[in-house]
């Protein structure tokens, strides 16, 4: 079973830029989660998805946001990009949603440089 | 409010020396629980999981970890450790309100 597969690996924008991030979630998982991971915030959560509905959002501002399509398959947008978006962002999918008895399966992540 | 702390935020530990990593929680009630291992430039990989029954939990790759009702803990521990293991460790806390948490990471070096 192929696992969470997040593309692209490495992308490089500059500040005022918008970006799009993909995610395929493991077959048959309907839930997708995104997380920011930086060295000095750690690993912050900022939403999830179940069935193309969001169910969870983090405290993110409004520039970050996302969506889950039919399939699944989500992408998360950051809009007005800035140098403190610079970060590996993970995403992770499982059954039925975070929090629950299903762990999270997570993708190798994008890394996401800001200049 | 709901919280995962690991208190340690770098270990380092001797090659073939045992390995204890601490994480506790603070929910109203026992979460579904988790450890996770991070290797630099990948995403997050699960060692293991309590949800209930046994408080002592078998992972992959050799680990462990005992959960702790009285001390609010579920601390992750290896008997022997190897230079692979040199990883990120994350522990993480569930509740059935669909929300996750994680605690900061400890940093794990394995001297030769």
């Amino acid at each position: 079973k192929a696992g969470v597969t997040q593309t692209p690996r490495y992308l490089i924008k500059t500040r005022g830029q918008q970006v799009t991030l993909s995610c395929s979630p493991i077959s048959g998982h309907r839930s997708v989660s995104w997380y920011q991971q930086t060295p000095g915030q750690g690993l912050q959560f900022l939403f999830e998805y179940f069935s193309e509905t969001q169910r969870n959002k983090g405290n993110f501002p409004g520039r970050f946001s996302g969506r889950q399509f039919s399939n699944s398959r989500s992408e998360m947008n950051v809009s007005t990009l800035e140098l403190g978006d610079s970060a590996l962002y993970l995403c992770a999918s499982s059954l039925e949603g975070q929090g629950g008895n299903q762990p999270q399966h997570f993708g190798d992540g994008t890394r996401l440089s800001i200049l | 409010a709901q919280s995962v702390t690991q208190p340690d935020i770098h270990i380092t530990v001797s090659e073939g020396a045992s390995l204890e990593l601490r994480c506790n929680y603070s929910y109203g009630a026992t979460p579904y629980l988790f450890w996770y291992v991070q290797s630099p430039g990948q995403g997050l990989q699960l060692l293991l999981k309590y949800f209930s029954g046994d408080t002592l939990v078998q992972g992959i790759k050799g680990f462990e970890a005992e959960f702790k009702r009285s001390q609010s803990s579920f601390n992750l521990r290896k008997p022997s450790v190897h230079w692979s293991d040199a990883a990120e460790y994350f522990c993480a806390a569930g509740y059935n309100n669909n929300d996750m948490r994680f605690g900061a990471g400890t940093r794990l070096t394995v001297k030769p």
